[in-house]
């Protein structure tokens, strides 16, 4: 079974411009979560998606948007970009939502901001 | 505030046995999650307690104690491919996951 693949794996944005990634999960999967994961601030939660519907939102601000697909696919866009938001993005799938599920997680995309 | 701690960095050598802790602080509870990062590499599932006590699989085990906020996760017969960092996560009443910020462990010959 194919594992959660992100695509791009690497970007490099300026300042003011926007950006989308794609997180495919594991077949079979309906819920994706995303983190922002940076050096010494560990991850950091940004949405989880289940069934297409935000399920839970971390406190990011409006610039950090999300979607779900029919097909459990994902994306998140962040626009307006700023120099903080470097950082490596890391998408989760597990079964189900909640409860004692596992994450699977992607490589991660690891976007600069320039 | 929801808050999870870990240390930040431990150091051991080959062979030996070494203990990460994790206390935590969150609005409810629904379980807690180990999990291990190797460097440059997305994190990996070790572990899940949602009740009191050891959960062991094979040279990891991890504890649960709900009623201190703490859990520990036990390595034994330390290996090399054991340097890695080392994740703790809690469910918390929304089910949201609320991670620790990592303990790096460093394994020495």
């Amino acid at each position: 079974k194919a594992g959660v693949t992100q695509t791009p794996r690497y970007l490099i944005k300026t300042r003011g411009q926007q950006v989308t990634l794609s997180c495919s999960p594991i077949s079979g999967h309906r819920s994706v979560s995303w983190y922002q994961q940076t050096p010494g601030q560990g991850l950091q939660f940004l949405f989880e998606y289940f069934s297409e519907t935000q399920r839970n939102k971390g406190n990011f601000p409006g610039r950090f948007s999300g979607r779900q697909f029919s097909n459990s696919r994902s994306e998140m866009n962040v626009s307006t970009l700023e120099l903080g938001d470097s950082a490596l993005y890391l998408c989760a799938s597990s079964p189900g939502a909640g409860e004692t599920y596992e994450q699977y997680f992607g490589p991660g995309t690891r976007l600069t901001v320039t | 505030g929801q808050n999870i701690d870990q240390p930040t960095e431990m150091t051991a050598t080959e062979g030996a046995i070494v203990q990460i802790n994790c206390t935590y602080q969150t609005s409810g509870f629904n379980g807690l999650f180990w999990y291990q990062q190797h460097a440059g590499e997305a994190p990996t599932f070790l572990s899940y307690n949602v009740l009191d006590g050891l959960e062991e699989k094979g040279r990891f085990s991890s504890f649960l104690s709900r009623s201190k906020g703490y859990s520990y996760l036990l390595l034994k017969e330390l290996q090399m491919k054991d340097s890695a960092s080392y994740l703790c996560a809690v469910r918390d009443s929304n089910y949201q996951l609320i991670w620790g910020a990592g303990t790096k462990l460093i394994i020495k010959p």
